[in-house]
């Protein structure tokens, strides 16, 4: 079984601060790891995922995520908070090869000036 | 690219009724579509995978008999929720995932931008 956990149910920064939205995985196999912002009433938005290559992958929005195998983590960071990215963000793992997709419980970042 | 639209965005319907979600890819084909579910403040829960031309996969405790999945073409899947009652409602959201070996991005799921249906 696949699984993610993302332990932090709110992130607090004030703008221009860094961020970083944690998210740890279990999967057999190599993982495919996704990130998707969702705002409200609206669908998920893809911002950015980690299939193969280099660990650090940077994706929309000045958003960035690291793979760190050892740890089963694939933590989301932006150097520079704005308040628009308040929002409600959610890491997936899917098994290479698989279908389906595991989401988070999701993490809701609020920045504040 | 990789757009993914639902019709309509919201819904409101009296209980007993039938409601159908359309879901589609505009500007690319999904061999492969899903439908989740969503509750306030909560994940996405998916109810079932959909594949062009054979029948959906659901998740175990999904009625596929309530919660009918026809995936006709690779650019469209619809959800019909039959006899709808209040517990039904709730926020519907589909995704297709790019397929193709020359298409940038086949391993993502791009989601549309959800259903809100409310039950009276």
């Amino acid at each position: 079984a696949q699984s993610v956990a993302q332990p932090e149910d709110q992130v607090n920064v004030a703008e221009g601060n860094p961020l970083t939205v944690k998210c740890t995985y279990s999967v057999s196999g190599n993982p495919y790891l996704f990130w998707y912002v969702q705002y409200p009433n609206r669908g998920l938005q893809f911002l950015l995922k980690y299939i193969t290559g280099d660990n650090l992958v940077k994706g929309s929005y000045g958003f960035e995520a690291e793979f760190n195998k050892s740890q089963t983590s694939f933590h989301l960071k932006k150097p520079s908070a704005l308040v628009s990215d308040s929002a409600l963000y959610f890491c997936a793992v899917r098994k290479g090869g698989g279908n389906k997709l595991t989401f988070g419980t999701g993490t809701q970042l609020k920045v504040e000036l | 690219g990789a757009v993914v639209s639902q019709h309509p965005s919201w819904v409101i319907c009296k209980s007993g009724t039938s409601v159908k979600i359309e879901c589609r890819s505009l500007d690319f084909q999904a061999t492969t579509m899903f439908w989740y579910r969503q509750f306030p403040k909560q994940s996405l829960m998916l109810m079932a995978t959909s594949n062009e031309g054979s029948k959906a996969t659901y998740e175990q405790g999904v009625e596929k008999d309530k919660f009918l999945i026809n995936h006709a073409s690779l650019t469209l899947s619809t959800l019909t929720v039959t006899s709808a009652h209040p517990e039904d409602s709730s926020f519907y959201i589909c995704s297709a995932r790019v397929t193709g070996r020359h298409v940038r991005g086949t391993d993502t799921q791009y989601f549309g931008p959800g259903t809100r249906l409310t039950v009276l």
